[in-house]
């Protein structure tokens, strides 16, 4: 069994500032990770993925996540928030083995707004 | 065409309609899936399939029908939906099951 908790279901922040979107993941084999963004009326687009290979993952737009095995966690960041990063964001985690393998499963999503 | 595409891109139909959306991929993936996003819900997964094959179907209702003709297509057939049917459907293609999964722009269905 998988599943995915993000933290916040609203994240504000000032334009220049700091993005910190929260993903908690919980997987009973080793877990492909995911973060995606859904600007509105489109689909999914994908920021960032970790596989396996280093734990901090480099993704689009200035965006990067670091997989922390001990806390489960798999935080989004980005140092300085741009008007265009407004989006709902989506952590996503798919199971390597078993019955998880291959399925992604959702977390409920982040919507970031960006403040002038 | 490149990447995933869907049509149409917005829906309305009664509850005593038949209709289907397409959704058709350009990046020689062999796996295509459907996915639900209602409304203050997760994406829910609905079905998978591999090499035209389904290998899941997520215990949605028979109401919605998916159909695979090969690798690059795959349609969802609806007939006698309900109003909380109402959603955006998005369809997506990865290479393989364990693979990134690139998603379309999604169907907005509204059901009447």
């Amino acid at each position: 069994a998988q599943s995915v908790t993000q933290l916040g279901s609203h994240v504000s922040v000032s334009a220049g500032a700091l993005v910190l979107l929260r993903c908690n993941y919980s997987s009973s084999v080793p877990p492909y990770l995911f973060w995606y963004v859904q600007y509105p009326n489109q689909g999914l687009q994908l920021l960032l993925k970790y596989t396996s290979a280093a734990t901090l993952v480099k993704g689009i737009n200035g965006f990067e996540a670091e997989f922390k095995k001990s806390e489960t966690s798999f935080h989004l960041t980005k140092p300085s928030a741009h008007m265009s990063d407004a989006a709902e964001y989506f952590c996503a985690v798919s199971g390597t083995g078993g019955t998880s393998y291959g399925k992604l499963t959702f977390g409920q999503g982040t919507i970031l707004t960006v403040h002038p | 065409e490149t990447g995933v595409t869907q049509t149409p891109r917005h829906l309305v139909m009664g509850m005593t309609n038949k209709k289907s959306l397409k959704c058709e991929q350009h990046l020689g993936h062999n796996a295509m899936y459907w996915y639900k996003q209602s409304a203050k819900k997760p994406l829910e997964l609905m079905f998978v399939y591999n090499f035209k094959e389904q290998t899941e179907n997520n215990s949605v209702p028979s109401r919605f029908s998916p159909e695979c003709p090969n690798s690059s297509h795959l349609f969802l057939h609806l007939h006698t939906l309900q109003p909380e049917d109402s959603a955006l459907y998005l369809c997506a293609s990865s290479q393989g099951l364990a693979d990134t999964q690139y998603f379309g722009p999604g169907t907005r269905l509204t059901v009447l």
